[in-house]
Order: C-alpha cells, then sequence, then structure tokens
C-alpha cells in the first residue's frame, strides 16, 4: 500500500495561474480532507469529501475548488494563484465516520510570486 | 467553538526529561484527541489518541491525559529523547456525519543531547 500520495512535491506558480494538486490514497478511505500549513498557524482544513461526488468547505476554502469523482482520488485546484496561497498543503484520508486516525500525504510546496 | 488551542509554542528539553505539551477546547461535542507528530519535510503521523470516556492513556513513553470537565487535555514524552524532537500538534473531531479534524497550532519540541 502506497497510502496517500500527493503530486507534485513542489511548484512555483506566478500570481494569477491555474493549477491542481493531486491527491490519490489507496486505502479505500471515504473520507479525505486537503489541509494547508502556515508557520504558527497549525494545520486549517480547507475542503473535505464524505465520499464520492460529496465535498463541502472547511475553514479556509476560498480561492480553491475541489471535486470527488472516485473514492481513490481528490485533486485541489486552485483558480487564481495568489501570494497569500504560499504554504505546505497535505492531503489526508480516513476510514469514514467514527474516531479514526487520519492518514496524511507527505505534503507538496507551494510558492507564487 | 471550533478552536483548539495550544501551548507552549515551542519547548527545549534535555534527554531524559519529561516534555509537557497543552491543549484546551471550546466545543464539547467534540469526542475524539488525537496527537500528531511532525518531522520536517513529511507529513503529520497519528501518534496516540484518547476518547472522552478515559482520563488517561499510555503507549510506550506517551501518555494523554484528558480532563473532560476542564475541557484541556496534555501530551506528556517520558524520558525524552532527541529522536523526538519533532512538532507536536494536538487535534479534536466529532464523529459521526463529517469526522473533521481541527488542529491546534503546534509544539516544536527540541530535545537537547
Amino acid at each position: 500500500n502506497a497510502g496517500v500520495t500527493q503530486t507534485p512535491k513542489f511548484q512555483v506558480l506566478k500570481t494569477g495561474q491555474s493549477m491542481t494538486l493531486q491527491c490519490a490514497q489507496d486505502m479505500n478511505h471515504e473520507y479525505m480532507s486537503w489541509y494547508r500549513q502556515d508557520p504558527g498557524m497549525g494545520l486549517r482544513l480547507i475542503h473535505y469529501s464524505v465520499g464520492a461526488g460529496i465535498t463541502d468547505q472547511g475553514e479556509v476554502p476560498n480561492g480553491y475548488n475541489v471535486s470527488r469523482s472516485t473514492t481513490e482520488d481528490f485533486p485541489l485546484r486552485l483558480l487564481s494563484a495568489a501570494p497569500s496561497q504560499t504554504s505546505v498543503y497535505f492531503c489526508a484520508s480516513t476510514p469514514g465516520q467514527g474516531n479514526y486516525g487520519y492518514t496524511f500525504g507527505s505534503g507538496t510546496r507551494l510558492t507564487v510570486v | 467553538q471550533q478552536q483548539v488551542k495550544q501551548s507552549p509554542q515551542s519547548l527545549i528539553v534535555q534527554k531524559g526529561g519529561i516534555s509537557i505539551i497543552n491543549c484546551a477546547y471550546e466545543n464539547t461535542a467534540f469526542d475524539y484527541f488525537p496527537w500528531y507528530q511532525q518531522f520536517p519535510g513529511k507529513g503529520p503521523a497519528l501518534l496516540i489518541a484518547i476518547r472522552p470516556d478515559v482520563s488517561e492513556k499510555k503507549e510506550g513513553r506517551f501518555t494523554i491525559s484528558f480532563n473532560k470537565s476542564a475541557k484541556q487535555f496534555s501530551l506528556h514524552i517520558m524520558d525524552s529523547q532527541p529522536g523526538d524532537s519533532a512538532t507536536y500538534f494536538c487535534a479534536a473531531s466529532m464523529s459521526g456525519a463529517t469526522n473533521k479534524l481541527i488542529f491546534g497550532t503546534g509544539t516544536l519540541l527540541a530535545v537537547q543531547p
């Protein structure tokens, strides 16, 4: 099992560009989430999904879109990149309802110039 | 209501000492309290977790103490080792339809040899 796989690991974007951060898991987990990590602010939830076709907003959703067409994949789209979106992005998954730990990917470090 | 407050921001402990990190929450609907450990360049990894029906959980050198009435929980690392040097995050979630995980702001632990 690869767990949660994120690509790319590093990315530099110019302001206004768009891109998609990829996330895939092979554990048949129902729930998936995207977090951003910034110094001194911990991990903040951007969007989450409780199953294929179902997504909802987290704490900081502005500027980001998600979709969940399959159980395995949960891509995060930046519509028009801004310097404030410079961050480390983590994708995570968990089996479903109930108290289970989340498994995190290794992250994507994004810089917007 | 959704916040999880974590302290201290950083902590320096001598090898063999006890590291203590504290967290407080407001939402009494939270029913799952995990701790995550993150090494530089890696994603967070589940370390230990507790449910509010117990006051303490121990796994090796790591112990969670939970005070439901005070809405506080803490991580104790006994016999701290240089290999424990990492960032630690507390978190909280509500089991149920969304199972969203809300994180504290993190504590950078340095264990000096």
